[in-house]
């Protein structure tokens, strides 16, 4: 199974802040690489597939890059509503797996 | 707008079967672009896939490697709803289990309200 580790595990930042967190898999997803936010008590919420394509409806402040074994997840400008746990998702092979998550926090 | 309704018991006991239903709204479960999951979250285990069925001009089934003796989805197409079963279960099975669709390569796009499943006697 593909192996899937994100950094950092928790992150503090401010509202307007630009933050990234990173993604990397045991070995290369040919771009098979989603990624997700939770928010307490619901359900994830997918926000990019295939590395870099932007979910229908979700803000342009959130964009995704990378590829091979190496991805992130970069948010422009915090908004309030983005303090949450991300998640990245790879289905390159099956089982597909996910990342053990970032809890981003307001500092 | 695809909707997903979860339904099922909350409290299964030792060495018993865990069942739970998704009933969906929007799609179909016959689809030949999607696929349809069972996905479970706990704090020791994070986010889990567990198995999906999926109707390519017939049907078809994955499974995870880690529950595949013991778990079982199935699509139901005359109430357009797809279910889970996990036998045996353990207290490692307690967990939140959501159901989920993927279209294609895009992901899981769409996800039930989740169920907390507990075991225990």
């Amino acid at each position: 199974d593909i192996q899937m580790t994100q950094s950092p595990s928790s992150l503090s930042a401010s509202v307007g802040d630009r933050v990234t967190i990173t993604c990397r898999s045991s070995q290369t997803l040919n771009n098979y690489l989603n990624w997700y936010q939770q928010k307490p008590g619901k359900a994830p919420k997918l926000l990019i597939y295939a590395a870099s394509t932007l979910q229908s409806g979700v803000p342009s402040r959130f964009s995704g890059s990378g590829s091979g074994t190496d991805f992130t997840l970069t948010i422009s400008s915090l908004q309030p509503e983005d303090f949450a746990t991300y998640y990245c998702q790879q289905h390159y092979t099956t089982p597909c797996s996910f990342g053990q998550g970032t809890k981003l926090e307001i500092k | 707008q695809v909707q997903l309704q979860q339904s099922g018991p909350g409290l299964v006991k030792p060495s018993q079967t865990l069942s739970l239903t998704c009933t969906i709204s929007g799609d179909s479960v016959s689809s030949n672009s999607a696929a349809w999951n069972w996905i479970r979250q706990s704090p020791s285990r994070g986010l889990e896939w567990l198995g999906r069925t999926y109707y390519r001009s017939k049907w078809y089934n994955d499974y995870a490697p880690s529950v595949k003796s013991r778990v079982t989805v199935n699509p139901d197409t005359s109430k357009n709803q797809f279910s889970l079963q996990l036998n045996s279960v353990t207290p490692e099975d307690t967990a939140i289990y959501y159901c989920s669709r993927s279209v294609d390569d895009m992901g899981f796009d769409s996800w039930g309200q989740g169920t907390l499943v507990t075991v225990s006697s």
